[in-house]
């Protein structure tokens, strides 16, 4: 059974710094490309970063310097390494796996249950 | 970035409905389209892929249609289950962006 269980989250103050964890169980992350995902209480949906198979990385505009995403293919986890953290920041994070086929990918197919990141002082 | 408009923001609907969510994209994103159904305290459920691509195990009632820029998801016979927040996503480009969401609402 495809399992995705994120962990990390907390309360931290302005400034500061958490790593999140994305374990995967039931298939091998290092063969799919991984993401982050967040959602701010009672707001939609943003996409954070990925992670491809190959070790390429994107990040979303308003992480870009501060958030860093990489993988332990030998612990079958992906990390988000958060700094320089804002109130702005704060949200459910979701880790989740994106599927690539020849004829295209197929996004988001399973999510983590999120793990909360609370920033403020 | 790729704007992504959703319509309406709240769907009032009684069940066995037909129930239809737009999402307008900003610019051209081919098929590169997902809907996920949101229900309160859970993650995101991926119900569509690539603009009409049923994801495997989502039930048949929902269905996704494309003619440009514009994409329906369609439920065609509302079910309990189904009351949740809707959001669309194109995977085109980066960044990967969302609509703002649809609530489907009990009427």
């Amino acid at each position: 059974e495809v399992q995705l269980v994120e962990s990390g989250g907390g309360l931290i103050q302005p400034g500061g710094s958490l790593r999140l964890s994305c374990a995967a169980s039931g298939f091998l992350a290092s063969s799919y490309h991984m993401t982050w995902l967040r959602q701010a209480p009672g707001r939609g949906l943003e996409w954070v970063s990925v992670i491809y198979s190959g070790g390429t990385t994107y990040y979303a505009d308003f992480v870009k310097g501060r958030f860093t995403i990489s993988r332990d293919n030998s612990k079958n986890t992906v990390y988000l390494q958060m700094n320089s953290l804002r109130a702005e920041d704060t949200a459910i994070y979701y880790c989740a796996r994106v599927v690539t086929h020849d004829s295209g990918w197929i996004p988001f197919d399973y999510w983590g249950q999120g793990t909360l990141v609370t920033v403020s002082s | 970035d790729i704007q992504m408009t959703q319509s309406p923001s709240t769907l009032s609907a009684s069940v066995g409905d037909r129930v239809t969510i737009t999402c307008r994209a900003s610019q051209s994103i081919n098929s590169w389209l997902a809907w996920y159904q949101q229900k309160p305290g859970k993650a995101p459920r991926l119900l569509i892929h690539k603009a009409s691509s049923l994801q495997s195990g989502v039930s048949p009632s929902f269905s996704g249609s494309a003619s440009g820029t514009e994409f329906t998801l369609t439920i065609t016979s509302l079910q309990p289950d189904d009351f949740a927040t809707y959001y669309c996503q194109q995977y085109k480009t980066y960044p990967w962006t969302f609509g703002q969401g649809t609530k489907v609402e009990i009427k």
